[in-house]
């Protein structure tokens, strides 16, 4: 039930661009972004609905693509704050427990100066 | 504004005891989750609460159980702990699900099992 994201790890120097892809097995209704520093809890990026969005945060935009079950997340003109793991949820219904968000492994992110 | 609090924040168990970790959401939120994170294997969900009164297993339910007594709590007890156990805990909240809503999670819960 994890989507599976890639890469797993990916390090950058400031300024660079990085794409983080994420994919289900499972039909989805929304895909939702965190970052996780380390030590603390995952913070919000973005959440994207059915129905093939793409949606822009400051230099860290995202698409998802229904039919395909996928979603990316391009982060661009790296800054050293990009730095940090993140996460993919997936949200999908299950007929008796209603709708569930699962996260995969994560991709950790390192920009360098 | 407290948001979603977590109770204990840390806690060193013996194999074999239990106990029960607590999440107060203040945000009059519908859903809850508890989620397990370990090196390498990201956040995996547990058990989830789309309501009051409701639980609902998610991918690594065993050996943990849930109550969702109180719309603002969810609780995620260990009956008898295992080593395997030993992880970092964050439980989250929504204001629902299938919506433009995001999750908040709390500081987390660091657990051992000696």
């Amino acid at each position: 039930q994890q989507p599976v994201q890639s890469p797993q790890a990916v390090i950058l120097r400031e300024g660079e661009d990085a794409v983080i892809n994420c994919s289900s097995s499972k039909a989805l209704y929304s895909v939702h972004w965190y970052r996780q520093k380390h030590g603390e809890a995952p913070v919000f990026l973005m959440i994207l609905l059915k129905g093939g969005e793409q949606k822009g945060h400051d230099k860290i935009s995202a698409s998802f693509n229904e039919k395909k079950q996928q979603s990316s997340l391009y982060l661009t003109a790296s800054q050293l704050s990009y730095s940090g793991t993140y996460f993919c949820g997936t949200e999908s219904w299950d007929s008796n427990s209603g709708y569930a968000l699962n996260f995969g492994k994560g991709t950790s992110l390192l920009v360098t100066p | 504004n407290a948001g979603v609090t977590q109770t204990p924040k840390f806690r060193v168990l013996k194999t074999g005891q239990s106990m029960t970790l607590l999440c107060a959401q203040d945000m009059n939120h519908e859903y809850m989750y508890w989620y397990r994170q370990d090196p390498g294997m990201g956040l995996r969900l547990i058990h989830y609460s789309v309501g009051e009164g409701t639980t609902a297993k998610g991918e690594v339910p065993d050996g943990y159980n849930v109550s969702r007594l109180k719309k603002q709590n969810f609780l995620l007890g260990l009956e008898s702990a295992a080593p395997s156990q030993t992880s970092v805990y964050f439980c989250a909240s929504r204001a629902q699900g299938a919506s433009n809503q995001p999750q908040h999670f709390g500081d987390g819960t660091r657990l051992s099992i000696l």
